[in-house]
């Protein structure tokens, strides 16, 4: 098993570029997680997917879309990127609500000049 | 949601016992405390989680009183490859996960 993958691992945008960031994981989950980690801070939610077909707001969902694209992918989109959100974002995926621990993918590092 | 309180860093020296102390006041009846690890450039790594009194595993022991208003991993032997942050979360009955900027532990030879 792969775990959480995300792609790409680093990407530079210019100021009102749009992306996506891709992430998938294979076992079997059914909630996933985009967080937003900035330099020497702790993670921030952005968006999460409670289940297939389901998404809503985190702590810091403004520039921000996500659709959950089937149990296995999560894809975060930024319309049109501003230098405020450069970051790492890290995807996850834990198997069901309630107390059970989440997989984090490797990171997205995004620049935005 | 329960918010947490836990030291902005600490040193260690290789092979000594680590002890980081989380407080969460306002924890939840159905709450659980979760400590994740994080290396710089990688996702947070789940390391252990509880409930009450105390929980071991091969990595950690975690250590939770009885009022359950905080919390105490503890790194056995620590080496130089655990120097991370470390991050305790308690787990709110819904999905929006809190991390804090958790403990950075630098362990030196």
């Amino acid at each position: 098993n792969a775990g959480v993958t995300q792609t790409p691992k680093f990407q530079v945008l210019k100021t009102g570029q749009s992306m996506t960031l891709q992430c998938a994981q294979d076992m079997n989950h059914n909630s996933m997680y985009w967080y937003r980690q900035d330099p020497g801070m702790g993670l921030r939610l952005i968006y999460y997917s409670a289940s297939e077909g389901t998404t809503d707001k985190g702590e810091v969902p403004n520039g921000y879309n996500v659709s959950r694209l089937n149990k296995r992918e999560f894809s975060l989109r930024l319309e049109s990127a501003a230098p405020s959100q450069t970051s790492v974002y890290f995807c996850a995926s834990h198997r069901a609500f309630g107390q059970e621990t989440q997989y984090f993918g490797p990171g997205t590092r995004l620049l935005v000049l | 949601l329960a918010k947490t309180t836990q030291p902005i860093s600490m040193d260690s020296y290789e092979g000594q016992e680590v002890n980081i102390t989380c407080s969460h006041n306002n924890i939840a009846t159905n709450d659980y405390i979760t400590w994740y690890q994080q290396f710089p450039s990688q996702g947070p790594r789940f390391i252990i989680q509880g409930y009450k009194t105390k929980v071991t595993n091969e990595v950690a022991s975690l250590f939770i009183p009885a009022d359950r208003k905080s919390s105490t991993l503890s790194l056995p032997r620590v080496s130089l490859s655990d120097t991370a942050v470390y991050y305790c979360l308690v787990n709110p009955a819904g999905f929006k996960t809190i991390f804090g900027a958790g403990t950075r532990l630098f362990v030196k030879a």
